[in-house]
């Protein structure tokens, strides 16, 4: 199993410029979520999904769209880049909770992102 | 709200231990705990449920504290290997979403 895999793995964007970052996981999972990393700030959560055709906003929506077409799939998408959204982006995936349970959430490999 | 991590930094020579302290302000479900390595994407250690049992592998454990909404990770006999930023999350609603604190960063010295 690859478990969460992301693409891509860097990325220098212009002010303006669009871009899809791709999500895929191969344990069925029915949660995924997006976040950004930034210097002293911990992961913080963009927008998240509890199964396919399902979308939610996070923490820091603003900026950011999404779309979960497929169970296994997540993308992220920047409409019109800014410097402000220069950072690493983590896709994560997880079991749905059960009562008296917790899962983990698998963590992508990241992509880091850098909008000039 | 982010969870309040303490202490922000620690080093620590090998065979050494640490303690790692996390708090909320909400009530939570869950603590789940994480190690980061520089360059790479954090990994999971352990997860802590309300009413649930402390928890721990090898030399690492953690802890619960329901009434004060905290949570302790405990690294006895420090390896070189624990090297690295550590980040509980904490689940208070639905979705487990999780709301991470803003690390600790840990480093172990010969």
């Amino acid at each position: 199993n690859a478990g969460v895999t992301q693409t891509p793995k860097f990325r220098v964007l212009k002010t303006g410029q669009s871009m899809t970052l791709l999500c895929a996981q191969d344990m069925n999972h029915e949660y995924m979520y997006w976040y950004r990393q930034d210097p002293g700030m911990g992961l913080r959560l963009i927008h998240y999904s509890v199964g396919e055709g399902t979308t939610a906003k996070g923490e820091v929506p603003d900026g950011y769209n999404v779309s979960r077409l497929k169970k296994q799939n997540f993308l992220l998408g920047l409409e019109s880049a800014a410097p402000s959204q220069t950072s690493v982006y983590f896709c994560a995936s997880s079991y749905p909770r059960l009562a008296g349970e917790g899962y983990e959430q698998f963590f992508g490999p990241g992509t880091r992102l850098t909008v000039l | 709200q982010q969870p309040v991590q303490s202490p922000q930094a620690v080093i620590l020579r090998e065979g050494e231990d640490a303690v790692i302290n996390c708090s909320s302000s909400k009530a939570l479900y869950s603590v789940h705990w994480y190690r980061q390595k520089h360059g790479e994407a954090p990994v999971f250690l352990m997860i802590l449920l309300k009413g649930g049992e402390q928890k721990g592998h090898e030399k690492i454990s953690a802890s619960f504290n329901e009434k004060k909404q905290q949570s302790s990770l405990y690294l006895t006999a420090s390896q070189l290997s624990y090297s690295g930023t550590y980040f509980c999350g904490t689940e208070a609603g639905t979705a487990s979403k999780l709301t991470f604190g803003t690390g600790t960063r840990l480093q172990v010295t010969l």
